[in-house]
């Protein structure tokens, strides 16, 4: 069984710039959570999404926003990038809240 | 808001040692997860659970809900158990059960 995947896995942006970092859970795993990770701040929650629907958002600015597909594959976007936006983000899927999740080897975001 | 707090933030163990790692936690929770990072971002989760003690091969976690305490342990650790060890928890009275909230982790290097 294929695990968590997301991609790009590194990705360089400007301040400014937008980014869209895709996300592909286990198959049959309708609950996809989306994470930030910095040195700073460390493991943060952004969002979690089950069945195309928001179930929870973390404390981040309305530039931070994503969805989630029919097929359970989602995506998550950062408008007007700021330095501090830096980070691996991290998203994980899981059967649902009860279970165990399963995390992507990240995404590492650079802007400049 | 649930504050997680994890002790030690960094242990240096030789091979061969029994380790403990610490995670307590301010308000109810539904689930406790265990996670763990090796270097170059890569998350899995070792466990979740509610109550009592789960063991996984030389790996224990166990929780008091009662204290709002848990503890990993590892026995005859090895030199591939170095890795950033991570606490979050989930739900109860401290947030929803789709929102992780993690502690700072605790870096393991076992010499061998």
């Amino acid at each position: 069984k294929a695990g968590v995947t997301q991609t790009p896995r590194y990705l360089i942006k400007t301040r400014g710039q937008q980014v869209t970092l895709s996300c592909s859970p286990i198959s049959g795993h309708r609950s996809v959570s989306w994470y930030q990770q910095t040195p700073g701040q460390g493991l943060q929650f952004l969002f979690e999404y089950f069945s195309e629907t928001q179930r929870n958002k973390g404390n981040f600015p309305g530039r931070f926003s994503g969805r989630q597909f029919s097929n359970s594959r989602s995506e998550m976007n950062v408008s007007t990038l700021e330095l501090g936006d830096s980070a691996l983000y991290l998203c994980a899927s899981s059967l649902g809240y009860r279970n165990e999740q399963f995390f992507g080897p990240g995404t590492r975001l650079t802007v400049l | 808001k649930n504050e997680v707090e994890q002790s030690p933030q960094n242990l240096t163990a030789q091979e061969g040692e029994f380790i403990t790692i610490n995670c307590s936690y301010s308000v109810g929770i539904s689930a406790l997860h265990w996670l763990q990072q090796h270097p170059g971002g890569g998350i899995v989760s070792l466990f979740m659970l509610s109550s009592g003690k789960k063991k996984h091969g030389r790996l224990i976690a166990t929780i008091n809900i009662q204290e709002k305490h848990s503890s990993l342990h590892i026995t005859a650790s090895h030199p591939r158990d170095s890795a950033v060890y991570i606490c979050a928890v989930s739900g109860g009275s401290g947030g929803s059960n789709y929102k992780l909230t993690f502690g700072k982790g605790t870096l393991l290097t076992v010499n061998p």
